[in-house]
């Protein structure tokens, strides 16, 4: 089967910069992706890393260690808006279709 | 971007009847479509994945013939929970995946199922 590990919840000061961690157990991974979901909406698709390093978007940017089975969301000059509910998704090969499974989400508050 | 649109965006029944609920890709073809359901305060639980022209693939637990999986088209799946109890009030949300963009799931915003 697939686990993922995540915070539970994370506070961050507006302006600051904040990480959240993704440990992920599976075979047949393909690769790491992060959502953002405000509370009562729809996930939206924020990052995909397939290889080893670093992709950034903007202020957002996301790592993954295959080795490791480690991947992270950082998340720079926060702003109120970005506090929401943040969901790394391990896509895994699996039966041979591609399955993916999400994280518990970490809630992420921001303050003044 | 790509946009999935769900309807309806909630819905209130009473205990027994079915509900049809609709996901649909508006802009591109989404050769695979998921259902979701998410509790309060907790991650999407996958309930299956829908493919055009073949029959949905369900996660174990789920009740194939408690949510039926239809999905005729490219641009269109449907879940109806059939003779809806309590219990199945939850949150659920389906999501689209084109063709060339394997590792992007596009959501629809969800319908919030009440059943009285």
């Amino acid at each position: 089967g697939q686990s993922l590990e995540q915070p539970s919840e994370v506070t961050a000061v507006e302006g600051a910069i904040v990480q959240i961690n993704c440990t992920y157990q599976t075979s047949g991974f393909y690769g790491l992706s992060w959502y953002q979901q405000h509370d009562g909406g729809a996930p939206t698709f924020l990052s995909y890393n397939g290889l080893d390093g670093l992709e950034e978007t903007g202020r957002f940017s996301s790592f993954l260690s295959r080795s490791d089975s480690y991947g992270y969301l950082l998340l720079q000059e926060l702003q109120m808006k970005d506090s929401a509910s943040y969901f790394c998704a391990v896509g895994a090969y699996s039966g041979g279709y591609q399955k993916v499974t999400f994280g518990t989400g970490t809630k992420l508050q921001v303050i003044p | 971007g790509a946009v999935v649109s769900q309807h309806p965006s909630r819905v209130i029944c009473k205990s027994g009847t079915s509900v049809k609920i609709e996901c649909r890709s508006l802009d591109f073809q989404a050769t695979t479509m998921f259902w979701y359901r998410q509790f309060p305060k907790q991650s999407l639980m996958l309930m299956a994945t829908s493919n055009e022209g073949s029959k949905a693939t369900y996660e174990q637990g789920v009740e194939k013939d408690k949510f039926l999986i239809n999905h005729a088209s490219l641009t269109l799946s449907t879940l109806t929970v059939t003779s809806a109890h309590p219990e199945d009030s939850s949150f659920y949300i389906c999501s689209a995946r084109e063709g060339g963009q394997v590792y992007i799931q596009y959501f629809g915003a969800g319908t919030r199922l009440s059943v009285l």
